[in-house]
């Protein structure tokens, strides 16, 4: 499997600000994919990071609200723009590795909590 | 929409009991089904299923898809407390090359001592 890491682990924020969480993986992956995971509830595809032009995002999420960057094959950003507390949830980056189709390799986590 | 629908949603045994997790699905186009589980933040990957039947077995762990009736089962024997977690149930979306998962809400299963 893939060695993902994810900064920060988490953080506590106030409202209207922003933060940006990283993803870097020790080899190079095919796909990295950013999703959320609100409290008590399952993981949700915010959007699929595409090396060196726009993510493509799933109905509901706009790239104003999160924008992401991924200048290489194995680093990826996510930032939460202007937050609110229904923000406050866990951002997870996940990869696929060339040749190792559709098995989906989590980083750690970033617990967010907006106040 | 693809739709994943993962039972009991949550599940307390004690310990050295055996315990079976549902999950069926409805996808076109099936591809495969992924379990994980997460224990605190990141989901930790255990099986992929693509072939009906074909049971996948990783210590007490093990699983088993049905192509026929949409429905994967995770075993867990003689379960420890180190089992407790959420177990996820996940399949990619529609469309070939397509690797978004579309996730269940998963089953909390506690194990106490």
């Amino acid at each position: 499997s893939a060695v993902i890491s994810q900064k920060p682990s988490r953080d506590i924020c106030q409202r209207g600000t922003s933060l940006t969480i990283q993803c870097q993986v020790d080899s190079q992956v095919t796909m990295m994919f950013w999703y959320r995971q609100q409290p008590g509830q399952s993981l949700t595809l915010i959007a699929t990071a595409n090396q060196g032009s726009e993510a493509t995002y799933e109905s509901g999420f706009v790239i104003d609200k999160f924008p992401i960057s991924r200048p290489n094959l194995t680093f990826s950003t996510l930032t939460v723009s202007n937050m609110s507390p229904e923000d406050s949830s866990i951002y997870l980056c996940s990869v696929v590795r060339a040749g190792i189709q559709e098995t989906q390799y989590f980083g750690p986590g970033t617990r967010l909590l907006v106040l | 929409e693809d739709k994943v629908v993962q039972s009991p949603l949550s599940l307390v045994v004690h310990e050295g009991d055996t315990v079976t997790l549902n999950c069926s699905y409805e996808v076109t186009n099936f591809r495969s089904l992924l379990w994980y589980k997460q224990e605190k933040k990141a989901p930790t990957f255990l099986f992929m299923l693509t072939s009906s039947g074909i049971e996948k077995k990783s210590g007490r762990l093990s699983s088993i898809l049905d192509k026929k009736e949409l429905f994967s089962i995770l075993n867990i024997t003689a379960t420890q407390t180190g089992d407790s977690a959420i177990y996820l149930c996940a399949v990619p979306a529609e469309g070939a090359g397509s690797y978004q998962l579309t996730f269940g809400k998963g089953t909390k299963l506690s194990v106490i001592p």
